[in-house]
């Protein structure tokens, strides 16, 4: 089955820095998703990769695809209290969308 | 625009108990999903459905049933809480099944005594 890892597991940056998350995946990935779940709230859809070497961006996140398609990274620039929360990354386990698969998750902390 | 609603957002219960957690997305999509998110263990999911009246087991199945018998509604029971139950549980919805996102909704934090 497919596997998502994530690194770091958990970030503590300060207020303005630029960050790094990624994504690293066991099969090649056909569509990777990252998505930002703050405590006790649902997850928020960020963005969504399919070719390799894409790279989107929204606000002042940036998220890429890899051209082996088999990694992601997110990247904030100058990181504000408002970044802070957990980055997962999702995948679709295949060609065929069966059973979506998550990372584990990085923590983000933002301190002011 | 409400997205994908869940209902209620905390719920304590008694082992042996039932109860139905309600989820409604109004984005007309074809596809809804039940997960639970477990301290170290991830977003697991439970059961998910391909349309209406039909529902499929997904990586942790046992002890849930669930049904949709309207296309906005995805509905999960517990027939008899255990305390393995407890957990947070997450809904959502998608347009087809790959190469289109999950919505989520916010969540229902149940907790079996």
């Amino acid at each position: 089955s497919q596997e998502l890892e994530q690194s770091p597991q958990s970030l503590i940056v300060q207020e303005g820095k630029n960050l790094t998350i990624n994504c690293t995946s066991s099969k090649t990935l056909y569509g990777l998703y990252w998505y930002k779940q703050k405590y006790g709230e649902g997850l928020i859809f960020l963005m969504m990769l399919q070719k390799g070497g894409e790279e989107k961006s929204h606000e002042k996140i940036t998220a890429k695809l890899d051209e082996k398609k088999q990694q992601s990274s997110l990247h904030i620039t100058a990181s504000q209290p408002s970044h802070a929360g957990i980055y997962l990354c999702g995948a679709d386990a295949d060609n065929y969308g069966q059973n979506f698969v998550f990372g584990p998750g990085t923590r983000l902390s933002v301190l002011p | 625009n409400a997205g994908v609603t869940q209902t209620p957002k905390f719920r304590v219960l008694k082992t042996g108990q039932s109860m139905t957690l309600l989820c409604a997305q109004d984005m007309n999509h074809e596809y809804m999903y039940w997960y639970r998110q477990d301290p170290g263990m991830g977003l697991r999911l439970i059961h998910y459905s391909v349309g209406e009246g039909t529902t499929a087991k997904g990586e942790v199945p046992d002890g849930y049933n669930v049904s949709r018998l309207k296309k906005q509604n995805f509905l999960l029971g517990l027939e008899s809480a255990a305390p393995s139950q407890t957990s947070v549980y997450f809904c959502a919805s998608s347009y087809r099944q790959g190469n289109s996102p999950l919505h989520f909704g916010n969540g229902t934090r149940l907790t079996v005594t």
